[in-house]
């Protein structure tokens, strides 16, 4: 069955940097978009990037574009995202999710847990 | 940017009744509109894809419907499983935008 699991997220100051990453199984990643998604304590979701099946293409949400670098490595499944100059609006749970069809522009029919992501001095 | 615009933000209602949810695009987007439900301390779930598709395991109480700018969510018969948040999201243009959300509750 498909498989996403987030990790990396912790507890870091204003400023700093973070790596993300989400590991994919069951099913045929190279084959999928994949996106991430956060969501601030008590608040709403927020669509934060997306990047194509091969890696040539990204987007990103005006709010993290030249701060987030959304990247994945084929041979091992896994998805990532860096994060630098990070602010206390960055707090939030990362979600990675998977796009429902070959196109970026497919909804999201899987969903890691979640990692969360605070920043905080 | 596209604006998705969620009503009403809250209901109460009890099992058995039918709810309806509605999501206003800021500018047309045809079909391309999705519905999940998100639970607490839960990732959240795809249960309608293209304005009115059942996802896969959804069960058919759930149904969408709408284009253009205005879409529905609709329940059928609440169940108690059912008592969560349910957002829109429109797929039509990046950047992907979701609207602000319907949290459904017991009365």
């Amino acid at each position: 069955q498909v498989q996403l699991m987030e990790s990396g997220g912790g507890v870091v100051q204003p400023g700093r940097s973070l790596r993300l990453s989400c590991a994919a199984s069951g099913f045929t990643f190279t084959n999928f978009p994949m996106h991430w998604v956060r969501q601030a304590p008590g608040k709403g979701l927020e669509w934060v990037a997306v990047i194509s099946f091969d890696g040539t293409n990204k987007y990103y949400a005006d709010s993290v574009k030249g701060r987030f670098t959304v990247s994945r490595d084929n041979s091992k499944t896994t998805l990532f995202l860096q994060m630098n100059s990070l602010k206390i609006e960055d707090t939030a749970v990362y979600y990675c999710a998977r796009a429902a069809d070959y196109d970026i522009l497919a909804g999201f029919d899987y969903w890691g847990r979640g990692t969360l992501v605070t920043v905080s001095s | 940017d596209i604006q998705m615009t969620q009503s009403p933000s809250s209901l109460s209602a009890s099992v058995g009744d039918r709810v309806t949810i509605t999501c206003r695009a800021s500018q047309s987007i045809t079909s391309y509109l999705n519905w999940y439900q998100q639970k607490p301390g839960k990732a959240p779930k795809l249960l309608i894809y293209v304005a009115s598709s059942l996802q896969s395991a959804v069960p058919s109480r759930f149904s969408g419907s709408g284009s253009g700018t205005d879409f529905t969510l609709t329940i059928s018969s609440l169940q108690p499983e059912d008592f969560a948040t349910y957002y829109c999201q429109q797929s039509y243009r990046i950047p992907l935008t979701f609207g602000g959300g319907t949290k459904v509750e017991i009365q």
